[in-house]
């Protein structure tokens, strides 16, 4: 298992409300990637951080966003919750930005939208 | 655009026949290559990696060759046995300075007894 951790484990929410995700990176990590993975399919990468600050982002629009906290640990926050956004979120930590560096990934979060 | 196939999307075998997953990416400055095995109801975790400076790289009973000419690399299992039962994933690299990989489908693996 790999040092990264993530809460909550499930959450059922509403469409139109927002919701915020957790994720505690494994120790020497300084980066967090953020995916979305569909039932089905594989991990979509939504952003990563760096030192703070947001360092690449894929195709998903502004009301995805994210934080990162000096210690390394990040959130993944979405506003205006809509049914497609049900899906495993998962972070995945990294001992550097680069696209070379291993990514290993916490458990996910299993958010439900109805 | 970019882009990673995976084939075959279901691949089921007798335990101790090999098991071979195939990837074709799109990007040519992809230069990591991890692939994944996701068991149900957990996290996806990496069972190995290649760089794009080596054409293969062995662990114990699985392994992974490179063909950067042709943007195809291939996970390879031998003797396979039923705790090999999983969805595989690979994965390309894509330039840009930061972390962003791109996954294929997936490939449900089945071995059975």
């Amino acid at each position: 298992e790999t040092g990264v951790t993530q809460s909550p484990t499930h959450l059922i929410k509403t469409r139109g409300q927002q919701v915020t995700l957790r994720c505690s990176s494994q120790s020497g990590h300084n980066t967090v990637s953020w995916y979305q993975q569909a039932l089905g399919q594989g991990p979509q990468f939504i952003f990563q951080y760096y030192r703070e600050e947001e360092n690449g982002r894929g195709n998903f629009p502004p009301r995805f966003s994210g934080l990162q906290f000096p210690n390394y640990s990040s959130e993944l926050n979405v506003n205006a919750l809509e049914l497609d956004d049900s899906a495993l979120y998962l972070c995945a930590s990294t001992r550097g930005r680069g696209g070379d560096y291993e990514q290993y990934f916490g458990p996910g979060t299993r958010l439900t939208v109805t | 655009g970019e882009n990673v196939e995976q084939h075959p999307s279901t691949l089921s075998v007798q335990e101790g026949d090999s098991a071979v997953i195939k990837c074709t990416y799109s990007d040519s400055a992809s230069n990591y290559f991890p692939w994944y095995k996701q068991e149900l109801g957990k996290r996806p975790q990496l069972i190995i990696d290649i760089r794009s400076n080596v054409g293969e790289k062995k662990d114990q009973r699985i392994a992974v060759t490179l063909n950067k000419t042709a943007k195809h690399f291939s996970l390879h299992i031998t003797e396979t046995q039923p705790e090999d039962s999983a969805v595989y994933f690979c994965a390309a690299s894509i330039s840009g300075g930061y972390n962003k990989l791109i996954f294929g489908a997936g490939t449900r693996l089945a071995v059975h007894p």
